[in-house]
């Protein structure tokens, strides 16, 4: 069965500091990975999307994720943080086979110190 | 500017009472999901419609109900049934192939 994990409920992390949110899938074949972005109370906000080819995907907000097939994993990174990133993260995937249907990971809560 | 329109952004249940959630969406997509929100545990799919008139269940769908009869519109009814509605509810939809999902700001149910 298809499965998302983000190992890392919450995290912290300096102003100014890098980041990296982790997510791993479970299934096999060839999948389409997403990051999005959630505010206290609101909805879900896409930052980036990786369908095929180059394996480095750009975002908005100046973050970026990097699909590696190997481990099975689409970590999400941004080189210095800014209070506003403040936020929980979600990482989704979908699968051809299984129509337009995503599998959300549990989400991670991004602290941000100043 | 398109996007999805939930509302009310708080509702209160009483016992025994069902109430429903509107969702709207002006983005000309086929697919319309609802999903229910708990803290950590992500996002669980309810209900899912992809054409008019024609909705699946998802994995937590038993004390819900749905209607696809535009495809605009795809309110959530949650019934009496469902003994743990307190929860934030999310609307989404996308296009028919894989792709993106966009989402609503979402309706914060509790009980009275």
């Amino acid at each position: 069965a298809q499965s998302v994990t983000q190992p890392d409920i919450h995290i912290t992390v300096s102003e100014g500091a890098s980041l990296e949110l982790r997510c791993n899938y479970s299934y096999g074949a060839t999948p389409y990975l997403f990051w999005y972005v959630q505010s206290p109370g609101q909805g879900l906000q896409l930052l980036l999307k990786y369908f095929s080819g180059d394996t480095l995907v750009q975002g908005i907000k100046g973050f970026e994720a990097e699909f590696k097939r190997s481990q099975s994993s689409f970590n999400l990174r941004k080189p210095s943080v800014h209070w506003s990133d403040a936020a929980e993260y979600f990482c989704a995937v979908g699968y051809m086979e299984y129509g337009n249907k995503l599998v959300f990971g549990a989400g991670t809560i991004l602290r941000v110190k100043s | 500017d398109g996007g999805i329109t939930q509302s009310p952004k708080y509702l209160f249940r009483k016992e025994g009472q069902n109430v429903t959630l509107s969702c709207e969406q002006n983005l000309n997509h086929d697919a319309m999901y609802w999903y229910r929100q708990d803290p950590g545990q992500g996002l669980r799919l309810i209900y899912y419609s992809q054409i008019v008139n024609d909705f699946q269940k998802g994995d937590i769908a038993e004390g819900y109900s749905v209607s696809r009869e535009k495809k605009e519109s795809f309110p959530l009814t949650v019934t009496s049934a469902q003994k743990n509605p307190t929860a934030f509810y999310l609307c989404a939809s996308s296009p028919m192939v894989v792709g993106p999902q966009h989402f609503g700001d979402g309706t914060r149910l509790s009980i009275l």
